[in-house]
């Protein structure tokens, strides 16, 4: 495997189900994000791990709980989830302090909550 | 704090003509500048990006975009539209690369339609 690697690509969850998104990257990265995209709209940072720890959270509701255990990984679990969290969500990483730097994105997981 | 504005949500050319997407930029520092295109149910591959050097930047599949300070702009151009180009294309700014600074803001997108 190459790049970032997001598993599963599509997901179908009831708003009663608990179910968690991986993501994988084998750059050696320092740095991983998660993202969701919505139908017209921006790209919305969700959560920064920078060196493991988690170094932002923008006010995102409470049933997304994200997980990196190493700098590799990173999970976001999902439960009791609402129709509006219906999304597209992508995984990303990088090289912080790098002079060449840039994000790399996995495929995603296309989210359906029924 | 930094901002991306894309103007026009769609841009509809024909193939072999000149293809130009704007976005412009606001920032309290200098900034990076980035272009990513997403293809259908795919994720966000890297077109090109300014990271303070060379401000005419080039690309892959044949784009290049122009850091113009002065008009805080960094519009993204092709000479010759591909049927291939066809995706939605997205510009975006971060503060640097250092812990803090290195977060991404994306515009909202521009939708690109190539017209046999």
């Amino acid at each position: 495997e190459t790049g970032v690697t997001q598993t599963p690509r599509h997901l179908v969850m009831g708003m009663t189900n608990k179910k968690s998104l991986k993501c994988e990257q084998h750059l050696g990265h320092n740095a991983m994000y998660w993202y969701k995209q919505s139908a017209k709209k921006p790209l919305e940072l969700m959560f920064v791990y920078s060196l493991e720890e988690r170094v932002e959270n923008n006010s995102v509701p409470s049933r997304f709980s994200p997980e990196c255990p190493n700098s590799s990984h990173l999970f976001l679990h999902l439960h009791t989830l609402q129709p509006e969290d219906s999304a597209l969500y992508l995984c990303a990483s990088s090289q912080v302090m790098d002079d060449d730097y840039e994000q790399y994105f996995g495929p995603g997981t296309r989210l359906t909550v029924t | 704090a930094q901002s991306v504005t894309q103007l026009g949500s769609h841009v509809s050319v024909s193939e072999g003509a000149l293809v130009l997407l704007r976005c412009n930029y606001s920032s309290s520092v200098p900034p990076y500048l980035f272009w990513y295109v997403q293809y259908p149910n795919q994720g966000l591959q890297l077109l090109l990006k300014y990271t303070s050097a060379a401000t005419l930047v080039k690309g892959i599949n044949g784009f290049e975009a122009e850091f113009k300070k002065s008009e805080t702009s960094f519009h993204l151009t092709k000479p010759s539209a591909h049927m291939s180009d066809a995706a939605e294309y997205f510009c975006a700014v971060s503060l640097g690369s250092n812990f803090g600074n290195e977060k991404l803001t994306f515009g909202t997108g521009t939708r690109l339609t190539i017209i046999p």
